[in-house]
């Protein structure tokens, strides 16, 4: 088992530019989530899925897109990066929701300058 | 509105010391609790977790939390640290919020332990 995977992981964008971070599970969890992680802040939910083709918004859901087309797969879209968004974003997942143990992947550090 | 508070950022122990790392979460309803760490490099993993029963929970390599309902609080304590332990520890809470169920981080403490 891979367990989370996630894609790349380290990344720079220009203000403005798109680009979608790759979040995938081998372990067939239904519940999957992201996060960022800012000093100080710990980690805030961004968006999380209850399952294929059902998704919600977290806590900071804005400037941030995602899709849960299949089991294995949870994208997130930064539609217009902005220096705001300058972080680490981790991916989870858990078998069966948010009260499960989560599995984290090695995150993505992601720059906007 | 819902929050967990990790109430020492930083903490700065010497090998042998022992510790405890407060978590306090302000929600009045049913709750799973945990605590994550974070080793230098690595991603989270979880340490330990509180569903129900004994409020004295064990985890790994150590560590146990407590949890005191009328406290709300879940704090995580371990009789003599190494310089292994050394990681950001966060505390996190299952909560009801917006009619649906999610999980929220404390902000984190950095410990260093030193040899």
């Amino acid at each position: 088992n891979a367990g989370v995977t996630q894609t790349p992981k380290f990344q720079v964008l220009k203000t403005g530019q798109s680009m979608t971070l790759q979040c995938a599970q081998d372990m067939n969890h239904e519940y999957m989530s992201w996060y960022r992680q800012d000093p100080g802040m710990g980690l805030r939910l961004i968006h999380y899925s209850v399952g294929a083709g059902i998704t919600d918004q977290g806590e900071v859901p804005n400037g941030y897109n995602v899709s849960r087309s299949t089991t294995e797969d949870f994208p997130l879209r930064l539609l217009s990066a902005a220096p705001s968004q300058t972080s680490v974003y981790f991916c989870a997942s858990s078998l069966a929701g948010a009260g499960y143990e989560q599995y984290f992947g090695p995150g993505t550090r992601l720059t906007v300058t | 509105a819902q929050s967990v508070s990790q109430h020492n950022h930083h903490v700065i122990l010497s090998e042998a010391a022992s510790l405890e790392l407060g978590c306090n979460y302000s929600y009045g309803g049913t709750v799973n609790l945990f605590w994550y760490v974070q080793y230098p490099g690595q991603h989270l993993q979880l340490l330990l977790k509180y569903f129900s029963g004994d409020p004295l929970v064990k985890g790994i390599k150590g560590f146990e939390a407590e949890f005191i309902k009328s406290k709300f609080s879940f704090n995580l304590r371990k009789p003599s640290v190494q310089w292994s332990d050394t990681a950001e520890y966060f505390c996190a809470v299952t909560v009801t919020m917006d009619s649906s169920y999610k999980l929220i981080f404390g902000s984190g403490t950095r410990l260093l332990v030193r040899p």
